[in-house]
């Protein structure tokens, strides 16, 4: 069975780094792309960008290329997201979730259940 | 980046309809166009892959169309648990931007 567990809900201040994690298993995770969607509170759903864990290949939305950055480890089965300065605005449900192949044009076809990042002063 | 325009932003409606969403792309995406469902709280689910192939699992009452730019996902006899916010999603090229969701309400 595919699965994507997403690491806890967090608490932090402006200014503070995070890096949350998504691990998938039931699946060979080096050979599927993964990806990441924002949603903020009572609004819809923002795609940031995807990571193929067998080489690293990533791409970003524009609207996120340099606010975060996306990684993976291929030897746990783990990807991320980080940011190194949070700012109240990236306040949100983060989600990660699989791409249907090994094609960059597929859509998510599984998903985690997502982390909750709150960031307040 | 590709717009993704859905309409109705909402809609009301009765168990046993048949429910018709429209998506429309800023430029031509061939069939790269899913549907995903969302419920309060929970990750969203995929129902429609590349404008008309049903997702394992998906019930058949869903079904999507279109080619191009103008894309539609159609419930054909409302259950109750139907009842969920629905987005259209563009996989044509990076971002694979999502439209502002649709949500479908009791009537």
């Amino acid at each position: 069975e595919v699965q994507l567990v997403q690491s806890g809900a967090e608490v932090k201040k402006p200014g503070e780094s995070l890096k949350i994690s998504c691990k998938g298993s039931g699946y060979s995770f080096p050979n599927y792309w993964i990806g990441w969607v924002r949603q903020m509170p009572g609004k819809g759903l923002e795609w940031m960008g995807i990571i193929y864990p067998g080489d690293s290949n990533t791409r970003y939305s524009p609207s996120f290329q340099g606010q975060v950055t996306i990684s993976a480890d291929k030897s746990i089965s783990t990807a991320y997201v980080q940011w190194s300065s949070l700012k109240a605005s990236d306040t949100a449900m983060y989600y990660c979730a699989r791409m249907h192949s090994n094609n960059p044009l597929a859509p998510f076809d599984y998903w985690g259940q997502g982390t909750l990042v709150t960031v307040s002063s | 980046d590709i717009q993704m325009t859905q309409s109705p932003s909402s809609l009301s409606a009765s168990l046993g309809d048949r429910v018709t969403i429209t998506c429309r792309a800023s430029q031509s995406i061939s069939s790269y166009l899913n549907w995903y469902q969302q419920k309060p709280g929970k990750a969203p689910k995929l129902l429609i892959y590349a404008a008309s192939r049903l997702q394992s699992g998906v019930p058949s009452r869903f079904s999507g169309s279109g080619s191009g730019t103008d894309f539609t996902l159609t419930i054909s006899s409302l259950q109750p648990e139907d009842f969920a916010t629905y987005y259209c999603q563009q996989s044509h090229s990076t971002p694979h931007t999502f439209g502002q969701g649709t949500k479908l309400e009791i009537k």
